[in-house]
């Protein structure tokens, strides 16, 4: 299994423009989340999806959208990238009801610049 | 409301020393769960361990110790015998069961074990 996998690893944006950081797990979960993290700071919870076709607010949800159409993917979308964006942002899978595992599996990142 | 407190900002010892990462959390759920995350300077984010709030025994894994007190709402880490590849960022977060198994962070503790 590769896990959680996210790309781009890397990406630079200008003011203004879009993106799409995508996300896929191949471990059947369910429940999926996107967090981003600030330079010296923990992870904060932008959206969360319980499975396909429901997604929710987390705690930084603004200038941010998700979609979940399959139970694999779920991507996060920036419209209209500000600098406050600069960060590096985290997708992570969970299965709660998999014999209790409550962890998450983080995928590698990517980190995102907004100039 | 969910809260994790990592009092520690940064820690730095010496090789061979022993090392305790404090923390504490708030929660009202009776249910719920703790864990602790590595990030090594590579930036990816490793699962450590999972405790639940109806187990409070403590537990040993190789060099590392968890140590969970509800009295006290903490649940500390503690390397043994720290070695310069135990350098990271360690998070500790809180999960609850009633919410959608999203987690709550803490803002890391930075430790440098230095040769």
């Amino acid at each position: 299994n590769a896990g959680v996998t996210q790309t781009p690893k890397f990406r630079i944006l200008k003011i203004g423009q879009s993106m799409t950081l995508q996300c896929t797990q191949d471990m059947n979960h369910n429940y999926m989340y996107w967090y981003r993290q600030d330079p010296g700071m923990g992870l904060k919870l932008i959206y969360y999806s319980v499975g396909a076709g429901i997604t929710d607010k987390g705690e930084v949800p603004n200038g941010y959208n998700v979609s979940r159409s399959t139970t694999e993917d779920f991507p996060l979308r920036l419209e209209l990238a500000a600098p406050s964006q600069t960060s590096v942002y985290f997708c992570a899978s969970s299965d709660p009801w998999d014999r209790g595992r409550y962890e998450q599996y983080f995928g590698p990142g990517t980190r995102l610049t907004v100039t | 409301a969910q809260k994790v407190t990592q009092a520690q900002t940064e820690i730095s010892v010496v090789e061979k020393e022993d090392v305790t990462l404090d923390c504490v959390y708030e929660t009202r759920d009776t249910t719920y769960y703790l864990f602790w995350y590595k990030q090594p300077p590579s930036g990816e984010l490793v699962f450590l361990i999972r405790r639940n709030s109806f187990d409070e025994q403590n537990e040993i894994s190789g060099r590392y110790s968890w140590n969970f007190q509800k009295s006290t709402s903490s649940f500390n880490f503690t390397i043994t015998a720290s070695q310069v590849v135990d350098s990271a960022v360690y998070f500790c977060a809180l999960s609850e069961a009633g919410g959608n198994n999203d987690m709550r962070f803490g803002a890391g503790t930075r430790l440098t074990v230095k040769p």
